[in-house]
């Protein structure tokens, strides 16, 4: 069974731009939620999407979007980038929701840089 | 304020010796997962803790689920320079099962 993949792995934008990071959920999740990670900080939640809504959504402003797809794979929109945007952008799939209970396969995340 | 207070945030010692990780809130959780995150990869999970005064062993590492499901605790038995990591504590509070996270411990085990 495959894991959760992400890509781009690394990406560099400029302020201002647009960017879209890609989420594979592990093989029977259906389940897929975003974190932001700063250098030195535990994550934290963006939203979450199950069976194609967004069921959750963290204190992220409106340009921080996201859609889950039929193949519950997703994405990750953020318009208007901002040097505060640049971190660690993980990914994390359960089956359910009652799975997340029990825990989450996290991706190994995209590293975003805007300059 | 941060929902879940982790504790401490640094921690360097030597092979050898024990140490605890700690977990603390004013909210109950309905389960405490705990991670453990390398440097440029994704957290990975250790273990999860769902009834009130649990306790699950992983090798030399215990975990705890307070009584109330308000905090945990690892406790890392003759650590390892192998142990060297960021230990994350992340709890599900709410029916959408999203998860609050601790700011982590950043654990140095030097040979």
């Amino acid at each position: 069974e495959t894991g959760v993949t992400q890509s781009p792995t690394h990406l560099i934008k400029t302020r201002g731009q647009q960017v879209t990071l890609r989420c594979s959920s592990q093989s029977g999740h259906n389940t897929v939620s975003w974190y932001q990670q700063a250098l030195g900080q535990g994550p934290q939640f963006i939203f979450q999407y199950y069976r194609e809504e967004e069921n959750g959504r963290g204190n992220f402003p409106p340009r921080f979007s996201g859609l889950q797809f039929p193949n519950y794979s997703s994405e990750l929109n953020v318009n208007a980038l901002e040097l505060d945007d640049s971190a660690l952008y993980l990914c994390a799939s359960s089956f359910g929701g009652e799975g997340g209970l029990y825990g989450y396969t996290f991706g190994s995340g995209t590293r975003l840089t805007v300059v | 304020t941060q929902l879940l207070e982790q504790s401490p945030q640094f921690l360097s010692i030597q092979e050898g010796e024990n140490l605890t990780v700690y977990c603390n809130s004013s909210s109950v959780f309905s389960s405490l997962q705990w991670y453990r995150q390398e440097p440029g990869e994704g957290p990975v999970l250790l273990v999860t803790v769902v009834t009130g005064g649990e306790v699950k062993k992983l090798k030399r590492l215990t975990f705890q689920f307070g009584d109330a499901r308000k905090d945990s605790s690892l406790h890392i038995t003759a650590a390892q320079p192998g142990d060297t990591g960021l230990y994350l504590c992340a709890g599900v509070r709410d029916s959408n099962y999203q998860l609050i996270w601790g700011a982590g411990t950043k654990l140095i085990i030097k040979p």
